[in-house]
Formats: C-alpha cells, structure tokens, sequence
C-alpha cells in the first residue's frame, strides 16, 4: 500500500522569506513519482511540481524545489522568495508505475504567508 | 485544451434525491479518476478508469454511488439516493500517463451540498 505522510497542519512564513513544507512517503514499488499540488481558497487542484523515483537531480520550477531524499523516503517542497500569493492548501502526492496508478495524496499543510 | 471540465459547479439537494456529477477528460488521456475531498477525510480516490474500464472502485463508500465512462470522453458519478454525509468536493482528474511526469489534471470540482 501507498502512504503519504504530512506532519505539518499549519506553517506561517514571513513574505520573501523561504519555507520548507515536508512529506514523507512509503512504497513498495520501485518506479514512482511524487508530485506537490497547491489548493487555493478557490478550491481548485494547482500542479506545482513533479519528482521521479529514478531522477538523479532535485526538481525545480521557478520558486519551487523539490528536496528529494530517497533513502529517507522524503521530498520536501520548498518555496523561495514566499509572496502572499502563495497563501494556500499543498498537498503531497505519490502515483506509481505499478499496480497503483492513482494519486495517492497527504493530509496537506496549510500555508498562510504574513505580509 | 479546456482542461477537465466537471458539472455542475455547486449542487444543492434534498436528503433521499438522487445526484449525478459530470466530466470531461482532457481530449486523448485515457484514465480517469474521481475523487472526494472532505475535512474528516481529507482527498480520497473513489474509482479510475482506464480506457472506459473501470480498474479500481475500493473506494467507492457503498451501493449507494456509482460510475460510468461509456465513452472517452465523458464520466458520471451517481449518487442514489444522497444522504448528507456524502456533502463534499468532488473532484475528476485525468492523466495520459500516471506514474510519470505526465501530470494528472483536476477538474474545479463540484460542491456537493445534501441538505
């Protein structure tokens, strides 16, 4: 079974500073992806980031990284330069190539960036 | 592309009526997942299909909901008959490629409201 672990309910960030959200993982199949979606009050499902078990360098995109530790079954999502913009719901998901081929997905962190 | 269309945005209903919810999936993605987001449970898979087959329905809560993809591109999620526990965001997604870095595009969701 898959399992996606987010330890962090909340997080306050001040504006331009960076902030770490953490997730953690468990599979059992060996070819898998990791991605971090972002929920605004609006509601809708924001894809921000995608991660490869096989992916020999850290994901990034933009202000987004991914900081992927295999062995430790993590992939923290860190934000750079936070705006108020980023005030949302991440959520972590995993999806293999496997059997399991749905998103399986964490709890979520709620963001909230200070001005 | 349009993107994952879902109908209606917001449903309101009476306790005992019956409910259906719709997609559309990305033009040429051939799976498709329907998930259900609540407070308590947080996003949680009902079913997916692949090719208009349905491949994993664990999810689905009881009887009482049921799915359809006659074609590719459109799906049905029925609620018969709705109680107000099933008062949630439903969401439909649609990938060409899980597992990998294909993504899995969300519908905006439906707002589901048994009353």
């Amino acid at each position: 079974a898959q399992k996606i672990t987010q330890t962090q309910p909340g997080m306050f960030v001040q504006e331009k500073e960076a902030v770490t959200l953490d997730c953690t993982y468990d599979t059992s199949d060996p070819s898998y992806g990791l991605f971090w979606y972002k929920q605004p009050s609006s509601g809708e499902m924001i894809f921000l980031i995608y991660q490869g078990s096989y992916d020999q360098q850290n994901a990034t995109e933009g202000r987004y990284s991914l900081n992927f530790q295999k062995a430790r079954k993590s992939a923290n999502l860190v934000i750079s330069a936070s705006q108020l913009g980023d005030s949302a719901m991440y959520f972590c998901a995993l999806s293999s190539s496997g059997s399991a081929r749905q998103l399986t997905f964490g709890s979520g962190t709620q963001l909230t960036v200070l001005p | 592309d349009a993107g994952v269309i879902q109908s209606p945005r917001h449903e309101v209903t009476e306790m005992g009526q019956e409910v259906t919810l719709r997609c559309k999936p990305i033009s040429g993605h051939d799976y498709l997942f329907w998930y259900r987001q609540t407070m308590m449970r947080g996003l949680e898979l009902l079913i997916y299909f692949n090719n208009n087959v349905p491949i994993d329905d664990s999810g689905m809560p009881e009887d009482r909901f049921s799915a359809k993809m006659p074609n590719a591109s459109f799906s049905t999620l029925k609620i018969q008959p709705s109680e107000p526990r099933d008062s949630a965001v439903y969401f439909c997604a649609s990938s060409s490629r899980p597992g990998g870095n294909y993504g899995y595009t969300f519908g905006s969701g439906t707002r589901l409201t048994v009353v």
